[in-house]
């Protein structure tokens, strides 16, 4: 089974600073890797996502990630946040079951918490 | 994509009583999930709905508790059955599009007093 830990419950950061979000996983096998982004009250959307291919993805809103299989990780960067950016943040890997569905695990989310 | 809504948005319940959470989606996919975002958790998956057959629940979750339908290939139902103030959450149903990404409603804030 695989999992999912999100090392910061929170991140506050000034505006225009840069901001990682850090997800690390833990699977046996070869997983797809996802970021999804919260605003309030709103549902989950997905910001970016790594199936295959180059290791540096780009999302919306000028987020990236890097899919570091050696280290287990899948950090969410943006080199200059905005006030826009203050929702939660969830990282999730999903691998095919044995219906040949894809069904994710989700890491408990960091809040980011942009001050102006 | 998908566009998928949900009634209703939000609501506040009695203890004891039971809510039933609808999700339409604007195209027709094969598989319906329902999760549960507890305050400060992660989402939980609560079961799988394939549209004609039994729902496949997650490890600590119930038919009785959680009976869910799936009548057609865009809609499905799920039922909080005698809440308690545990069970004050929001629910949340997606769809997983090819099998990849999930597109999400924009889930239900249930308050059970």
């Amino acid at each position: 089974a695989q999992s999912v830990t999100q090392l910061d419950s929170q991140v506050p950061v000034f505006e225009e600073a840069p901001v990682e979000l850090r997800c690390n996983y833990s699977s046996s096998v070869s997983v797809y890797l996802f970021w999804y982004v919260q605003y309030p009250n709103q549902g989950l959307q997905l910001l970016l996502k790594y199936l295959s291919g180059s290791t540096l993805v780009k999302g919306i809103n000028g987020f990236e990630a890097e899919f570091n299989k050696s280290q287990t990780s899948f950090h969410l960067r943006k080199p200059s946040v905005h006030i826009s950016d203050t929702a939660e943040y969830f990282c999730a890997v999903s691998l095919r079951s044995s219906g040949g569905s894809y069904i994710p695990t989700f890491g408990r989310g960091t809040s980011l918490i942009v001050h102006p | 994509s998908a566009v998928i809504s949900q009634k209703p948005s939000r609501d506040i319940c009695q203890r004891g009583t039971s809510l039933t959470i609808q999700c339409q989606v604007d195209s027709q996919v094969t598989m319906m999930f329902w999760y549960r975002q507890q305050p400060g958790q992660s989402l939980t998956l609560i079961a799988t709905a394939n549209q004609g057959s039994e729902a496949t629940y997650e490890s600590g979750f119930v038919i009785d508790k959680f009976p869910i339908s799936r009548p057609n290939l865009t809609f499905s139902t799920l039922t909080v059955s005698n809440m308690s103030p545990e069970d004050s959450s929001i629910y949340l149903c997606s769809v997983g599009h090819r099998g990849e990404t999930q597109y999400f409603g924009p889930g239900t804030r249930l308050l059970v007093l």
